[in-house]
């Protein structure tokens, strides 16, 4: 059975650009959350959808933006990429908002 | 004050020893706790999840939740050098209408020496 599975696992942009990652949950999962985590601190939450609508939204500038689709898929954009951004990106996959939470392998993101 | 917060580490212990990882959150109204184990370069896996008062059980490793005193510990007998890594401890808390975001410490690494 399929994990949590991320696209690209690893990408390096230049300032200015914008980005998409992509998310596929584990099957039959309905929530996906979005997490930032740069070096040597634990993630931070940047989203969560569940049923394809947001349910939540961590402190982060407008830059950043999520949906969920149908298949309960997800993409994370984050348009005009800044040095701060350089982090890896960890996607979430749930069955429900309160229950135990997996993570994908990651994107590392790197911008120059 | 952070929200969750851990030793940073590294928590070092010889290989066979109890590796002790302790975790503190500030808010009350948490009401799930989990710990993730991240190696190096790696992304978190969940290793123990618990959700009421007491000692919770998973082969080498207990968690335990004292909701009174807000502190979370992960138990790892036999540690084995396979083990080294950063544990991060996570706290969620539900409202109405809310979601359930994982708040995360800044991690504890652990060195499990030979």
């Amino acid at each position: 059975d399929a994990g949590v599975t991320q696209s690209p696992t690893h990408l390096i942009k230049t300032r200015g650009q914008h980005v998409t990652l992509r998310c596929s949950p584990i099957s039959g999962h309905k929530s996906v959350s979005w997490y930032q985590q740069v070096l040597g601190q634990g993630p931070q939450f940047i989203f969560q959808y569940y049923e394809k609508e947001e349910r939540g939204r961590g402190n982060f500038p407008d830059r950043f933006s999520a949906r969920q689709f149908p298949n309960y898929s997800s993409e994370l954009n984050v348009n005009a990429l800044l040095l701060g951004d350089s982090a890896l990106y960890l996607c979430a996959s749930s069955d429900d908002l309160n229950t135990e939470a997996f993570f994908g392998q990651g994107t590392r993101l790197t911008v120059v | 004050q952070k929200e969750v917060e851990q030793n940073s580490g590294p928590l070092s212990v010889p290989e066979g020893a109890i590796a002790s990882l302790n975790c503190t959150y500030s808010d009350r109204g948490s009401q799930s706790f989990f710990w993730y184990r991240q190696y190096s370069g790696k992304s978190p896996e969940l290793i123990m999840s618990i959700y009421s008062n007491g000692d919770k059980e998973d082969g080498r490793f207990t968690a335990q939740l004292n909701k009174a005193s807000q502190y979370v510990s992960l138990l790892i007998r036999d540690s084995q050098p396979s083990d080294s890594a950063t544990y991060l401890c996570a706290v969620r808390k539900i409202r109405s209408g809310n979601t359930g975001k994982l708040i995360f410490g800044q991690g504890t690494t652990l060195q499990v020496k030979p």
